[in-house]
């Protein structure tokens, strides 16, 4: 059992916007702006594409956005491509002794 | 370049031991934590533990601290994940990634990764 929640699956079409939440609890979500979000196509390497809640590394399109509210983050991808369809994980920063933990992870289909 | 560079795929047996390797280059290895991350196959991703090269200070993932040892050699630029009796549930894909704590510390921004050293344990 995963310590942040995401949904399984998510699904969009061609220019639409989607957003992946991350919910986790007052120990690390809600307490910490330290959460990332991964992007991992299927058999490639992991990532990064938002840190610290918000921040997109260099080279990051701007189609990709984070925020939090509570216990909840979110990713919110814009303008859906067809390169987008991948597995996206949070990940947070928790004083619950885990130091790091990962969501399960939610699949994206662009239809 | 920053590059982290692992050691190839590995089939072993039970109650065997193993040491995966990751080595980095194009920056201060000493001066950043390599994160460790399991993903069993079909599965997601899993933190289990840090080690920051420059003092060998180590932070175990709980479920991770005692089924697993991390290791590095500042001389080779090498971080070392180890095992000392494998499991068939050992098997999996394994990453090693650079951790980006200029922001914070606390911060699990893993900015480089290497491309991942999978291992099978089967009888």
């Amino acid at each position: 059992q995963s310590a942040l929640t995401q949904p399984a699956s998510v699904s969009g079409s061609p220019g639409q916007s989607i957003t992946i939440s991350c919910t986790g609890t007052s120990s690390d979500v809600g307490a910490y702006n330290f959460v990332s979000w991964y992007q991992q196509h299927p058999g490639k390497v992991p990532k990064v594409i938002i840190y610290d809640v918000t921040n997109r590394p260099s080279g990051v399109s701007n189609r990709f956005s984070g925020s939090k509210s509570g216990n909840t983050a979110s990713l919110t991808i814009s303008g859906l491509q067809t390169e987008d369809e991948a597995d996206y994980y949070c990940c947070s920063h928790t004083s619950s002794g885990a130091y790091w933990v990962f969501g399960g992870g939610t699949r994206l289909t662009v239809l | 370049e920053v590059q982290l560079v692992q050691s190839g795929a590995e089939v072993k047996k039970p109650g065997e031991s193993l040491k995966i390797t990751c080595k980095g280059s194009g920056y201060i290895f000493t001066s950043y934590w390599i994160a460790w991350v399991r993903q069993m196959p079909g599965k997601g991703l899993e933190w289990m533990g840090v080690i920051y090269p420059g003092d060998s200070h180590i932070r175990y993932s709980p479920p991770f601290e005692g089924q697993v040892t991390l290791s590095v050699d500042k001389s080779t630029k090498t971080a070392y994940l180890q095992w000392s009796s494998l499991k068939a549930s050992d098997t999996g894909m394994y990453y090693c990634a650079r951790h980006d704590a200029s922001g914070s510390y606390h911060s699990p921004n893993l900015d480089f990764w290497g491309q991942g050293t999978l291992v099978t344990v089967s009888s």
